[in-house]
C-alpha cells in the first residue's frame, strides 16, 4: 500500500551537532521524494527534493539519501541551528494519470537544544 | 513573492453552515491540491486539480467540493460542515505532477 513513515517521531540533537531524520516508503514505483519542514502556525516548506535515479543530493546545510533497496529516505542536516527546530516531513510523490499526490510520513519533531 | 495565498487563516463556525476557503496562487501553476492534517495522521490529500476545469478526488473526498474556474483559484468548499470536518487545512501548488509543491500558510477551522 502506499505509507511513508518515520522511524523516530522526536529527536533532539545540539546546536551546532550533526542531525539525521530517516523515513521509510512502501511504494516501490515511487521516483520522486521530497523533504518539508514545518514550523508552528506555518504550512510545509520544502527543503529538498531527489528522483529515483540519484542515491544523494545535496543542498545548503543539507543532504538527502535515497536507498532504494530498503526504501530508505534520510535526511541529514549539518551544523544544526536553533531555526533548524521543526517538524519534518518526508512525503512520496505519486504521480499518475497527469495526477499528483504527495503521500506524507507522520513527521519528527527536530529540538535543537543550546 | 512566489507564494500561495489561503484565506481565511483561521475560522470557527457551527455545524451545517456552508463555508469556503479560498486559495489563490500566483506562480501560474497549472496542479493544485488541498490537504488536511490531523494529529497522528499527517497530511491527506482531499482533492486535486489539474487543470482549469479539471478536478478530482483524493484521498478524504467526503463532504468537500471543489472548483477550478480560472487557473490561479481553488476554492475549498464545505456544503455541510460537520465537527469531524475540524482540522488544519492546507492548499498547494506546482507547476507540474513531477515538481515540488509549494503550500500555503494553512486554515485552522473548528466546527461546533
Amino acid at each position: 500500500g502506499e505509507s511513508v513513515g518515520l522511524h523516530l517521531p522526536t529527536l533532539s540533537v545540539q546546536e551546532g551537532d550533526n542531525s539525521i531524520i530517516n523515513c521509510a516508503y512502501s511504494n516501490s514505483a515511487s521516483d520522486y521524494f521530497i523533504w518539508y519542514k514545518q514550523e508552528s502556525g506555518k504550512g510545509p516548506q520544502f527543503i529538498i527534493d531527489i528522483r529515483s535515479n540519484m542515491d544523494k543530493r545535496q543542498g545548503q546545510r543539507v543532504t538527502v539519501l535515497l536507498n532504494k533497496t530498503v526504501k530508505h529516505l534520510s535526511l541529514q542536516i549539518a551544523a544544526t541551528q536553533p531555526g533548524d527546530s521543526a517538524v519534518y516531513f518526508c512525503a512520496e510523490n505519486i504521480s499518475g494519470g497527469g495526477a499528483q499526490k504527495l503521500v506524507f510520513g507522520q513527521g519528527t519533531r527536530l529540538t535543537i537544544n543550546p | 513573492e512566489a507564494q500561495v495565498t489561503q484565506n481565511p487563516r483561521y475560522l470557527i463556525t457551527v455545524t451545517g453552515k456552508k463555508l469556503t476557503v479560498t486559495c489563490s496562487q500566483n506562480m501560474n501553476h497549472e496542479y493544485m491540491s488541498w490537504y488536511r492534517q490531523d494529529p497522528g495522521l499527517g497530511l491527506r490529500q482531499i482533492y486535486y486539480s489539474m487543470n482549469v476545469e479539471v478536478t478530482d478526488k483524493g484521498d478524504v473526498p467526503e463532504g468537500y467540493k471543489v472548483s477550478r474556474k480560472e487557473k490561479r483559484n481553488f476554492p475549498l468548499i464545505l456544503e455541510s460542515p460537520s465537527p469531524n470536518q475540524t482540522s488544519l487545512y492546507f492548499c498547494a501548488s506546482s507547476f507540474s505532477p513531477n515538481t515540488e509543491a509549494f503550500f500555503g500558510q494553512g486554515t485552522r477551522l473548528t466546527v461546533v
